[in-house]
């Protein structure tokens, strides 16, 4: 079983920042915070991860609670291109594949 | 970042017969994944595969069923056995640069069973 909780679905307008929550309450101390998206008829692609920290890059940003039990993927910016579904997978290491919940469908709305 | 091609990128197939996949990265990477979607659903991983050593395979997942090769550190090959319409999915491969990064998926083929 996946080892997040995510919303089924969320809306945001095209322009605003969209605000993804994970809810990761068992993470262990090696884990990583891991977001994909995938586009309609296309592999996953790769967001953003961290540890514990904050992160940010050309993409998105990642906001890891103290705790670590919560994060939130913000797209500062959304276009309609970002409409997708959003994985949050917590993962330790590269050497075990992924386990993908349900993710968060996001649709952008003009 | 890892560029993945996979072959062939759709195909309609008998039942009955087998489908066998290729998988080709950019560059030399040790592990790789094997993922199936169906309809609707989330990703799920078949097996990893590595390069001289038999691929792990994950519950519910047999290797008479998902034959996979890896002869060398850029490709590798997973074949969808004996196929009913249950197996009427897509198909993905994946790999990482190593550990504690970012993984990266093919295009992934879609593979409709008749």
């Amino acid at each position: 079983d996946a080892k997040t909780t995510q919303p089924p679905s969320m809306d945001c307008a095209e322009g605003r920042a969209a605000n993804l929550p994970c809810n990761h309450s068992t993470i262990s101390g090696n884990e990583y915070v891991y977001w994909y998206r995938q586009i309609h008829s296309q592999g996953p692609q790769y967001i953003i991860h961290g540890l514990k920290n904050n992160e940010t890059n050309e993409m998105a940003s990642l906001i890891i609670t103290e705790d670590r039990k919560s994060s939130t993927l913000i797209l500062p910016h959304a276009t309609l291109r970002d409409t997708a579904v959003y994985y949050c997978i917590v993962a330790g290491g590269g050497a075990d594949g992924l386990t993908f919940g349900k993710g968060t469908h996001l649709i952008i709305q003009p | 970042s890892a560029v993945i091609s996979q072959k062939p990128s759709r195909d309609i197939c008998q039942r009955g017969t087998s489908l066998t996949i290729q998988c080709q990265v950019d560059s030399q990477v040790t592990m790789m994944f094997w993922y199936r979607q169906q309809p609707g659903q989330s990703l799920t991983l078949i097996a990893t595969a590595n390069q001289g050593s038999e691929a792990t395979y994950e519950s519910g997942f047999v290797i008479d069923k998902f034959p996979i090769s890896r002869p060398n550190l850029t490709f590798s090959t997973l074949t969808v056995s004996n196929m009913s319409p249950e197996d009427s999915s897509i198909y993905l491969c994946s790999t990482s640069r190593g550990v504690n990064t970012e993984a990266f998926f093919g295009q992934g083929t879609r593979l409709t069973v008749v």
